[in-house]
């Protein structure tokens, strides 16, 4: 099993619409979480972070973290075409070594006006 | 959010050459910077992480010799290239993390550097 599970193929969610990514981790005592953005040819960057249980929201973000299912989730709620990013799930904890990320191949997202 | 800067952002060399990136961390200390190759539609690949005042550590596959990394003070890390190849070419990308609390840190991902060798 992969350290960190990002499955869905590209999202294509019209304008306004909430765009919806979800992501699996192996690790069970991982301790941090995170969701980057990257857009075609820049580096990531990060948009949240969360480190327990239940929702964060951020704007029209909002991550949501559930331990016990080894999930984690991203909500992108009123979807604009500067969402169209590369949406990358990072998990941290201390079985992985020097505390580096563990990352997911990512979510392609493609908001249609 | 924290800022972490890299320089140069781009870079065309010769083969043979040797190519140092630098990555800061311009408002908070960062103890570990992480290094990243990233090719054009591919995922981020870890390379190194690099440690304050300590030696690197390497990934498998990937040749210290050739990619010297120094992190010399709480804020700067480099990355030399060293005899640099075609196939070295690509977005060199850093990383620098942040603690906000006990149990608690972020990476802050700074803009990356293409390197092009001809």
């Amino acid at each position: 099993q992969k350290e960190v599970e990002q499955n869905s193929g590209p999202l294509s969610v019209p304008e306004g619409a909430i765009a919806s990514l979800n992501c699996t981790y192996s690790d069970r005592v991982s301790q941090s979480f995170f969701w980057y953005r990257q857009y075609s040819g820049k580096s990531p960057e990060l948009i949240m972070s969360i480190y327990s249980n239940g929702d964060k929201e951020d704007g029209r973000f909002t991550a949501q973290l559930n331990k016990a299912s080894q999930y984690v989730s991203l909500l992108i709620r009123d979807s604009q075409p500067s969402d169209s990013a590369t949406y990358l799930c990072a998990v941290n904890g201390p079985t992985h070594g020097n505390n580096r990320l563990a990352f997911g191949k990512g979510n392609q997202v493609v908001v249609i006006p | 959010g924290a800022v972490v800067s890299q320089h140069p952002s781009r870079v065309i060399c010769k083969s043979g050459t040797s190519v140092k990136i630098e990555c800061r961390s311009l408002d908070f200390q960062a103890t570990t910077m992480f290094w990243y190759r990233q090719f054009p539609k591919k995922s981020l690949m870890l390379m190194a992480t690099s440690n304050e005042g300590s030696k690197a550590t390497y990934e498998q596959g990937v040749e210290k010799d050739k990619f010297l990394i120094n992190h010399a003070s709480l804020t700067l890390s480099t990355l030399t290239v060293t005899s640099a190849h075609p196939e070295d070419s690509s977005f060199y990308i850093c990383s620098a993390r942040k603690f906000i609390g006990a149990l608690q840190e972020t990476q802050y991902f700074g803009p990356g550097t293409r390197l092009l060798v001809l």
